[in-house]
């Protein structure tokens, strides 16, 4: 088992441009969770999938968007990156006995 | 709505001796509570838990946690802290909205353990 896994680990993007983060997962997991890591910030919810083909907003979604078209995959998409964006990026899913796994992480900075 | 505290940004313990981190919760239903260690430049890994049952739970690498329900709080403890414990640690509660489980992180306390 990879476990999760997120392609790419790092970016750099200039402000404007767009970008798709990439998580996979081969545990069959159903909840899978996009976040952001910020110093002194701890971890926040961009968006959230219960299941295949279904997506939910969390708590700082304004400016991302995801799509869950086949249950191993979950991608976060950048149409337009701002520098408020420069963040670590976090993907995880849930098993059953409601223990998240992550992912390693992907470092983006935009300029 | 539902929240968690961890009231120390960081904790400092000499290697060998006990460990406590902080974590207080709200929530309207009965929690489901969480720790997760982050090593630097890892993502997070799972500690421990309490959904129901006994209040003290054991986890991972010989941490254990106290669920306090009159307190709300379920506080992380080891009885002997080793350097390698050095971290970022991580309290979470889970929630159901509308069906929903939905997570909710404490903003994270380091652990820096001095040999």
């Amino acid at each position: 088992n990879a476990g999760v896994t997120q392609t790419p680990k790092f970016r750099v993007l200039k402000t404007g441009q767009s970008m798709t983060l990439l998580c996979a997962q081969d545990m069959n997991h159903e909840y899978m969770y996009w976040y952001r890591q910020d110093p002194g910030m701890g971890l926040r919810l961009i968006h959230y999938s219960v299941g295949e083909g279904t997506t939910a907003k969390g708590e700082v979604p304004d400016g991302y968007n995801v799509s869950r078209l086949k249950k191993q995959n979950f991608l976060l998409g950048l149409e337009s990156a701002a520098p408020s964006q420069t963040s670590v990026y976090f993907c995880a899913s849930t098993t059953q006995s409601y223990e998240q796994y992550f992912g390693p992480g992907t470092r983006l900075t935009v300029t | 709505a539902q929240s968690v505290a961890q009231p120390e940004d960081q904790v400092n313990v000499a290697e060998g001796n006990p460990l406590t981190v902080k974590c207080t919760y709200s929530v309207s239903g009965n929690p489901y509570l969480f720790w997760y260690v982050q090593y630097p430049n890892r993502g997070l890994q799972f500690l421990l838990k309490y959904i129901t049952g006994d209040n003290l739970v054991k986890g991972s690498y010989g941490f254990e946690a106290e669920f306090n329900k009159s307190q709300t709080s379920f506080h992380l403890k080891k009885p002997s802290a080793l350097v390698s414990d050095s971290a970022l640690y991580f309290c979470a509660v889970r929630d159901w909205t509308g069906g929903r489980s939905i997570p909710t992180f404490g903003r994270g306390t380091s652990l820096i353990v001095h040999p």
